[in-house]
């Protein structure tokens, strides 16, 4: 079973921040955060990772409690191509066995 | 980040006949590579773990003599699905290892 909750779906509008949060309560030490989303039929697209502290790149923005049992991606500006199922997942660094939860679908309207 | 590619995009086959699905990745060497499969509204699902120069690790519940997974080199992992069956009919991915995981984009299989 993944060990991430997220809420089902979301609406955001175009040009407004998108706070996408996750919930893993159950995280281990040297387990990361990372952030895939998935446009329809296309495979996951990595967006960010984090251990403890926050982290920025040019896509997004991820935001995790000082408890680390829970996280938010954060996308500044929405677009309508950010459209998509968004999959937080927590793992060991060199990552394998990936297990994806149900994801946040992300509708960004007009 | 690193790139990985899948041939071919889509397929359709009869039932019966098999299909061989190629991941390839472009810059980078791996020694491992992971195959998901995807239902239609459904998430990802890992099938097996394969493993250059090895044997692959399948899941619980893939049937390893159904899906035969070959990972000759550092580059290319092949899936393939022996006597496909309608129930087949799924999105594959594969994705690549070592540090971040980053994904091909995917082959979608409808077996008629």
């Amino acid at each position: 079973d993944a060990k991430t909750t997220q809420p089902p779906s979301m609406d955001c509008a175009e040009g407004r921040a998108a706070n996408l949060p996750c919930n893993h309560s159950t995280i281990s030490g040297n387990e990361y955060v990372y952030w895939y989303r998935q446009i329809h039929s296309q495979g996951p697209q990595y967006i960010i990772h984090g251990l403890k502290n926050n982290e920025t790149n040019e896509m997004a923005s991820l935001i995790i409690t000082e408890d680390r049992k829970s996280s938010t991606l954060i996308l500044p500006h929405a677009t309508l191509r950010d459209t998509a199922v968004y999959y937080c997942i927590v793992d060991t660094y060199n990552t394998d066995k990936l297990i994806f939860g149900t994801g946040t679908r992300l509708q960004v309207f007009p | 980040g690193a790139v990985v590619s899948q041939h071919p995009s889509w397929v359709i086959c009869k039932s019966g006949t098999s299909v061989k699905i190629e991941c390839r990745s472009l810059d980078f060497q791996a020694t491992t590579m992971f195959w998901y499969r995807q239902f239609p509204k459904q998430s990802l699902m890992l099938m097996a773990t394969s493993n250059e120069g090895s044997k692959a690790t399948y899941e619980q519940g893939v049937e390893k003599d159904k899906f035969l997974i070959n990972h000759a080199s550092l580059t290319l992992s092949t899936l393939t699905v022996t006597s496909a069956h309608p129930e087949d009919s799924s999105f594959y991915i594969c994705g690549s290892s070592g540090g971040v995981q980053y994904f091909g984009p995917g082959t979608r299989l409808t077996v008629t």
